[in-house]
């Protein structure tokens, strides 16, 4: 059972475009969400999170929006780097992390 | 920042014989670690939790007598594949959490493992 979804397994963006990807999820008792960054071979890093009480947050080129009705959250990226080029993976906390299966983000130049 | 060094980054090792992969916290406390497993092109798969000095909590289908973990400090936990076996080649990441910080997990570099 997929706790944390998300569809796309890949995107591509030309560069200085924006960026989203999505994020699906269907435990209501998540009372956090992140987003992670990763590369080959090496564990993720950490971008931004949102607490469930919020719709926003912002930071730097990247905002993540919450919708709790629809349980979706997004990371939206503006504008696109090349180096922003990795997989995404979007999490959900309850206690321990559920993690999506991750979307590759290719941006070109 | 917070830094969890995990070590061997990578393995190969023979069928039937076992594999040790340690995680240390550096300049901080890990009062707990989780042990994740992730396939080519799959999600991050939490495998099990520990806490300093106490056994580990493993998730559903994963086998605790084949995975060991130990957390016998609290900047130190390890994870033992015993008996490996070629569907145990994956990649396999640890994460800290941070004392007092509720949303500092702090990611090893993970290991890949390859089984021959």
């Amino acid at each position: 059972d997929q706790q944390v979804k998300q569809n796309s397994p890949s995107l591509s963006v030309q560069e200085g475009r924006i960026s989203i990807l999505n994020c699906d999820y269907t435990n209501s008792m998540f009372d956090y969400f992140l987003w992670y960054k990763k590369y080959p071979a090496e564990g993720p890093t950490f971008l931004i999170s949102i607490s469930s009480i919020k719709d926003k947050n912002e930071d730097g080129r990247f905002t993540v929006f919450l919708n709790k009705s629809a349980k979706h959250l997004s990371l939206h990226i503006v504008p696109s780097q090349p180096g922003d080029s990795a997989v995404y993976f979007c999490a959900a906390k309850a206690g321990k992390l559920i993690f999506g299966q991750g979307t590759t983000l290719q941006v070109k130049p | 920042g917070a830094v969890v060094s995990q070590h061997p980054s990578r393995v190969i090792c023979k069928s039937g014989t076992s594999v040790k992969i340690e995680c240390r916290s550096l300049d901080f406390q890990a009062t707990t670690m989780f042990w994740y497993r992730q396939f080519p092109k799959q999600s991050l798969m939490l495998m099990a939790t520990s806490n300093e000095g106490s056994k580990a909590t493993y998730e559903q289908g994963v086998e605790k007598d084949k995975f060991l973990i130990n957390h016998a400090s609290l900047t130190l936990s390890t994870l033992t594949v015993t008996s490996a076996h070629p569907e145990d080649s994956s990649f396999y990441i640890c994460s800290a959490r941070i004392l007092g910080q509720g949303l500092g997990y702090t990611f090893g570099s993970g290991t890949r493992l390859t089984v021959v």
